[in-house]
């Protein structure tokens, strides 16, 4: 099952908001991957981290890399209507991926 | 568009019967993952293949196997279905030794099984 524990499960926020959701882990991680899932299509990769403490920025988009191993938040600035989605957090070992249960956003004109 | 298909889109199977679904790797990749979306949830590992065997599985039993062919197509075989197993099936090709950014998701089929 998952390991991986994400939140907020959901959000309802402004257009130009900015936004933060997180990923805690029971498990270290020696990667940290954020994803977006649109309806009807598969994940796709926002932004990866490899090292403990690494802050990394994708656009409006900046994920870190918690210093434990344990966790990663993933922060959307000023956020635009075509930022909807689901946002899935993973940490892999190896081959194994484990995701979280994801933070569904909608953001509102 | 990632390149990577996956057929059939949506099917409907009844409990106990047996399923394949088939995944088309994008050109070039020779190494597909499967992964198991129950609804409101995150994807679940099943497992890898790479040249053609097994290099990696998840928590799932045997009656998922699987197949990659010569051309890096792959299948997911699921035996003696059961309700819990209705679900969207992802497939992620990659090029082995290649980045995260370079794994892309197909579009899933949804399994509904009754």
């Amino acid at each position: 099952g998952q390991q991986l524990n994400q939140s907020p499960q959901s959000m309802f926020i402004q257009e130009g908001e900015d936004v933060s959701m997180n990923c805690t882990s029971s498990s270290i991680f020696n990667t940290w991957l954020w994803y977006k899932q649109d309806p009807g299509e598969g994940p796709v990769l926002l932004i990866a981290l490899y090292k403990a403490g690494e802050l990394t920025s994708n656009g409006r988009l900046t994920a870190q890399f918690g210093i434990t191993r344990k966790d990663s938040f993933l922060n959307i600035s000023a956020s635009i209507p075509s930022d909807v989605g689901i946002y899935f957090c993973a940490g892999r070992e190896g081959n194994d991926m484990r995701f979280g249960a994801g933070t569904r956003l909608t953001v509102k004109p | 568009e990632t390149g990577v298909t996956q057929s059939p889109t949506h099917l409907i199977k009844t409990r106990g019967q047996q399923v394949t679904l088939r995944c088309s790797s994008q050109s070039g990749h020779n190494t597909v993952s499967w992964y198991q979306q129950a609804l409101g949830q995150g994807p679940q590992f099943i497992f890898q293949y790479y040249r053609e065997e097994e290099n990696g599985r998840g928590n799932f039993p045997p009656r998922f196997s699987g197949l990659q062919f010569p051309n890096y197509s792959s299948e997911l075989n699921v035996n003696a279905l059961e309700l819990d197993d209705s679900a969207l099936y992802l497939c992620a090709s990659r090029t082995a030794g290649t980045g995260d950014y370079e794994q892309y998701f197909g579009p899933g089929t949804r399994l509904t099984v009754t």
